[in-house]
C-alpha cells in the first residue's frame, strides 16, 4: 500500500457529461500519472504531473485535462465524456528520483463507465 | 518510439509447477528499467520484480525471477512452484524517462 486513494471508485455518466477523477496521495511525492487501462492494451498514459502545476501529456491525452494545486491531490477531467472513455482509469504515483528505487506504485482504481 | 510485447495473450499452469512468461522490448537506450507487475482479480497493480539494463544479473524475488537478455532485448518472468494465488494478469514495462510504457499483459491460470 503506497498511500494512494482514488474517487470515486466506480462512476456512470452521460455521454457530453463533464466528469472528474481523483487521486490523492499521503506521502507527498513529487511525480503523479493518469492511466487507462483498456482489454488488448495495457495500461496507457494520459497525463502526468512533475510538481505542483506542472503537468505534461501522455500518448492518450486527447480529451483529458488535469489539475494539480496541491503535492498530494492529482486530478483528472473528462470535460465531455464519450463512450470512448469508458474504461478502467489508474493513478500512479513515482516514487524514488533514480535508479531501482524509481518505482511507480499505483492506486486501486476506478471504473468509469460513459453510456 | 520504446514498444513493449507480450506475445502470450494467456498461460496456464499446474499448481506447484513452473512457468515462464515472455516480454520483449524495442528501445535504443543503452540504460533503462524493466518491471513485471502483477493485476490479480481485485484490479490492484502489484510490483512482483524490477531489473537495471546495467546488471548482468538476473533479478529475483522470491519464487519470481527472470531472464534478461539484453542483446535480444528480452526479459521473462518465470514464476516457480505456482500457486492459486499467482493467478492474475501480468504485465511487463519498460521506463523510460518519467515514464512507463507497457505491454497488453498476459492472463496466467493456475489449475490445482
Amino acid at each position: 500500500d503506497a498511500g494512494i486513494t482514488q474517487s470515486p471508485r466506480h462512476k456512470v455518466t452521460e455521454t457530453g457529461t463533464p466528469v472528474t477523477l481523483r487521486c490523492h496521495q499521503t506521502e507527498n511525492h513529487r511525480y503523479m500519472y493518469w492511466y487507462r487501462q483498456d482489454p488488448g492494451h495495457g495500461l496507457r498514459l494520459i497525463h502526468y504531473s512533475y510538481g505542483v502545476k506542472d503537468t505534461d501529456k501522455g500518448e492518450v491525452s486527447d480529451g483529458y485535462s488535469v489539475s494539480r494545486s496541491k503535492t498530494e491531490d492529482f486530478l483528472l477531467t473528462l470535460e465531455s465524456a464519450t463512450s470512448s472513455q469508458t474504461s478502467v482509469y489508474f493513478c500512479a504515483i513515482r516514487v524514488g528520483t533514480s535508479g531501482v528505487t524509481d518505482t511507480q506504485y499505483f492506486g486501486p482504481g476506478t471504473r468509469l463507465t460513459v453510456l | 518510439a520504446q514498444t513493449v510485447t507480450q506475445s502470450q495473450p494467456e498461460m496456464s499452469v499446474q499448481e506447484a509447477e513452473t512457468v515462464t512468461l515472455s516480454c520483449t522490448y524495442d528501445t535504443s537506450e543503452s540504460d533503462y528499467y524493466l518491471f513485471w507487475y502483477k493485476q490479480p482479480p481485485s484490479r490492484q497493480m502489484i510490483l512482483v520484480i524490477r531489473q537495471e539494463a546495467y546488471k548482468q544479473q538476473n533479478a529475483t524475488e522470491n519464487r519470481f525471477s527472470v531472464n534478461f537478455q539484453k542483446a535480444a532485448k528480452s526479459f521473462s518472468l518465470k514464476i516457480s512452484d505456482s500457486q492459486l494465488g499467482d493467478a492474475a494478469m501480468y504485465f511487463c514495462a519498460y521506463r523510460i524517462p518519467d515514464k512507463l510504457i507497457f505491454g497488453t499483459g498476459t492472463r496466467l491460470q493456475v489449475f490445482p
